[in-house]
């Protein structure tokens, strides 16, 4: 079963806009982390943010946790054609960390 | 270091059959997880493997079953395989921490 859902589901915006998406999730969590994924192909890591952490940043990427909400937003700031993919965000449960439960992801779509 | 590689990356098999994928995770990397992806159901964990035990599992019936290698190398196979476990199967190996690296996939069809 799915633990996180994303909003939504799917985004299109212009070249150098920012994209924000957003990730609700439904039991206690160790970390939370955001994946992309371009075209059916592999996952690939984008940023993690553990339960005690608000706000983390990663060059154009900005993840913001709250855990009172069962929440995490991603912002992709200045987005570029290359950012088109799908987006995921997975959470890891204490003592199962390997254990990733992911959200239905989302679609972004970035026109030059 | 090269990445998680994934063979094969096609595969077409019928009603009935099993089949054997297999995974070479990340030089070091001890722990090999593996993920289904289909799209009414999405990414759905299957099980983990970590220095030849199964660590973790996920709610798979029993004709999903995996092991891993003394080298880490992994593999899961489907037995009397049917309609529904057409999906991209994926691989993922950490090593501490809590990042998985994936591999590109076996995208698996059933007929």
């Amino acid at each position: 079963s799915q633990q996180g859902e994303e909003d939504p589901q799917a985004l299109s915006i212009q070249e150098g806009e920012n994209a924000t998406m957003n990730c609700s999730y439904k039991t206690s969590i160790n970390n939370l982390q955001w994946y992309r994924q371009n075209s059916g192909r592999g996952l690939v890591h984008l940023i993690l943010i553990r339960s005690n952490e608000r706000e983390k940043h990663s060059g154009r990427l900005r993840v913001t946790l709250d855990t009172s909400k069962k929440s995490s937003s991603l912002l992709i700031t200045a987005s570029r054609a290359a950012d088109t993919a799908s987006y995921f965000c997975a959470t890891g449960r204490f003592g199962a960390n390997s254990k990733l439960t992911f959200g239905k992801g989302i679609t972004l779509s970035v026109r030059p | 270091k090269a990445g998680v590689t994934q063979t094969p990356r096609y595969l077409i098999k019928t009603r009935g059959q099993q089949v054997t994928l297999s995974c070479s995770p990340i030089s070091g990397h001890r722990s090999v997880s593996w993920y289904q992806q289909t799209p009414g159901q999405g990414l759905q964990f299957l099980f983990e493997y970590f220095s030849e035990t199964q660590r973790n599992k996920g709610n798979f019936p029993g004709r999903f079953s995996g092991r891993q290698f003394s080298n880490s190398r992994s593999e899961m196979n489907v037995s009397t395989l049917e309609l529904g476990d057409s999906a991209l199967y994926l691989c993922a190996s950490k090593e501490g921490g809590y990042e998985q690296f994936f591999g590109p996939g076996t995208r698996l069809t059933v007929l």
